[in-house]
Formats: C-alpha cells, structure tokens, sequence
C-alpha cells in the first residue's frame, strides 16, 4: 500500500514568489492535514480537510491556504512568501481525521531567499 | 504559548538501558495523547498514544504514562536499542479534534 506522497521534496523560491505543494494520501483516507515543521517550533497545524471541506485551521496568516480534490489528494499554497515561510511542509493523511494515528509524508522542504 | 512542552531538547542513553522522554502540557481540554518518532529526511510514523481515561499503555518496548493531576506524560523505551535513535515529538488533542498540537520534539542518541 503506498504511503502518503508529497511533491517537490525539496524547492527554492524568493520573497515575494509563490508556492504551490501537492499531498497525495493513503489510497481510501480521506482526511488531509498539513503542517509546518521550523526548527525550535516543532510541527505547527496549518489545516485539515476532509471530503473536500476544510475542517479546522491553525494560527497562520491568509497567505496560506489550501483545498483538497474529490479523489482526497490535497495542495497548499503560499503567497507573497517571506524568509520566515522556510520550513518543511508535512502533510498527513487518515482515514477519516478526528481521534487517530496520522500517517505522515516526508515533506516538502520549502527554502524561501 | 506552547501548549505541549518537551523541556529536553537531547537525551543519550546506553544501549539495553531505560530511555525515559517526558512531555508537559498546558491545555486541560486535551485528553489523547501520541508520540511520533521521526528519523532524518523522513516524515514522522506514528508509535504510540494513549486516551485520559487510562493512565498507561504499553506496546512492547514502548509504554507511554499519562498523569492528568500533573498534566505530565512520559515515554518509555526498554530496552533502547540503536535503531531507537531520533526525534520524538509528543502530541495531544482535545478528543474527535482533527487538530494535533506537538511539542518541539527531543532528539534521542543510543549509544553502543
């Protein structure tokens, strides 16, 4: 069974650019969250969605969005990119989110000149 | 406001022995707690986690302990074996939310 898929691995962009990461989940989850992991701040929620809806969302500002599409593959996207946006951006998938385990991707790793 | 705290940001242990990794939170509306391990260039995997209405649960090696009254969680690991070494990042919610709000992680070194 293939894990959770997250592309590209690895990006450079500058300020002011934008960017968009792409999450394919477990094949039958439905639910897709993203996270993002800084050094010293651990791993931060940005958003969750399930069956297209976004269920909850983290402390992040407007620039930072995203949606999932009816075959539950999901993207992100960040606009208007600062220095501080460098990180690495995980996404997980579940079978239905709420109380459970998350099955996580290996990020994309997002550095921001 | 870190609301899941992991005050040890490195822990070595020799091999066979005890490894113990300890998590504090803030919010009293949390009541399932996990632990992910993470290796490098590798998204974290799931290793154990436990509900308020236990105070342990065990997964051979792995037991994880919940003290609610000290809003305390801890890690066991034995023996620790090398393979064992990386991050672990402890993480909670509040029950049937799909938001987990992780600590800051703390990197465990086995040594041989």
């Amino acid at each position: 069974k293939a894990g959770v898929t997250q592309t590209p691995r690895y990006l450079i962009k500058t300020r002011g650019q934008q960017v968009t990461l792409s999450c394919s989940p477990i094949s039958g989850h439905r639910s897709v969250s993203w996270y993002q992991q800084t050094p010293g701040q651990g791993l931060q929620f940005l958003f969750e969605y399930f069956s297209e809806t976004q269920r909850n969302k983290g402390n992040f500002p407007g620039r930072f969005s995203g949606r999932q599409f009816s075959n539950s593959r999901s993207e992100m996207n960040v606009s208007t990119l600062e220095l501080g946006d460098s990180a690495l951006y995980l996404c997980a998938s579940s079978l239905a989110g709420g109380v459970g385990e998350l099955f996580f991707g290996e990020g994309s790793r997002l550095t921001v000149l | 406001d870190q609301q899941v705290k992991q005050n040890s940001p490195s822990l070595s242990v020799q091999e066979g022995r005890i490894s113990i990794l300890n998590c504090d939170y803030t919010n009293s509306m949390f009541d399932y707690f996990l632990w992910y391990k993470k290796y490098p260039a590798e998204g974290p995997t799931f290793l154990i986690s436990i509900s308020s209405i236990k105070d342990k649960n065990e997964d051979g090696r792995f037991t994880v302990f919940l003290n609610k009254s000290a809003k305390h969680l801890s890690l066991h690991i034995v023996p620790s074996q090398p393979g064992d070494s990386a991050v672990y990042f402890c993480a909670a919610s509040p029950f049937g939310d799909e938001k987990l709000t992780f600590g800051t992680g703390t990197r465990l070194t086995i040594i041989p």
